[in-house]
């Protein structure tokens, strides 16, 4: 069974197109995220989610809007594509207990931009 | 703000020899610390986790990490590479995040070759 599952895992659009990616977490868990790695493999969190609410909005152009229709889904809605947007972008979950705050990722979506 | 410094970005070892990837951090109280790795067009999976308890750490795969405070470093090491252990590793920090959650801050990996 996928813990944390992504759609789609390939995305190749155009210049000015507004795409999404979805998320969901069959974990339980509270905490959602978003990352974004570049072509040289930087790993960096744009936005969380715990329990459907915006915890962490990093500097993220808002171009990029995260909804939480429930505490196992976050998706990615981007507007108008730059060929900048061109990564791989992770979705993460965890729950936080006392002592455990490992993420759990999914398999990642490569997003590339023409 | 907490961060973490992996030292070398490429480690080159041949099958059956040690391995041992470098990573500091910087943190202004005990950090959180993790291993994860990254095998080539995959996401990423945790190998360990420091959170306080042992300062020396057993992951998957064979891997341990120790964490020395004197030296800030938390170094990755395993007895013995296989070639399945070819992959990115990424030394990660955790921040607690008010509202819920944490905030992991990625080193920016070292990549791991294994040779026969």
């Amino acid at each position: 069974d996928t813990a944390v599952s992504q759609t789609p895992k390939y995305l190749v659009t155009q210049m000015g197109n507004d795409k999404s990616i979805k998320c969901e977490q069959n974990l339980g868990h509270d905490t959602m995220y978003w990352y974004k790695q570049d072509s040289k493999k930087f790993l960096k969190i744009m936005f969380s989610y715990n329990n459907k609410e915006l915890i962490i909005n990093e500097t993220v152009p808002n171009r990029f809007s995260p909804k939480s229709p429930d505490k196992a889904h976050l998706n990615l809605h981007i507007n108008s594509l730059e060929l900048g947007d061109s990564a791989v972008y992770f979705c993460a979950s965890s729950q936080v207990m006392a002592g455990v705050n490992e993420q759990f990722f999914g398999p990642g979506t490569r997003l590339t931009v023409l | 703000a907490q961060s973490v410094t992996q030292l070398d970005s490429h480690v080159s070892v041949s099958e059956g020899t040690p391995v041992l990837l470098r990573c500091n951090y910087s943190s202004s109280y005990s950090p959180s610390l993790f291993w994860y790795v990254q095998h080539p067009n995959k996401g990423l999976q945790l190998l360990l986790k420091y959170t306080s308890a042992a300062t020396l750490v057993k992951g998957i795969n064979g891997f341990e990490a120790e964490f020395k405070k004197s030296e800030t470093s938390f170094h990755l090491t395993k007895p013995s590479a296989h070639m399945s252990d070819a992959a990115e590793y990424f030394c990660v920090v955790s921040d607690w995040v008010t509202g819920g959650g944490n905030k992991l801050t990625f080193g920016t990996g070292t990549q791991l070759k294994v040779e026969l």
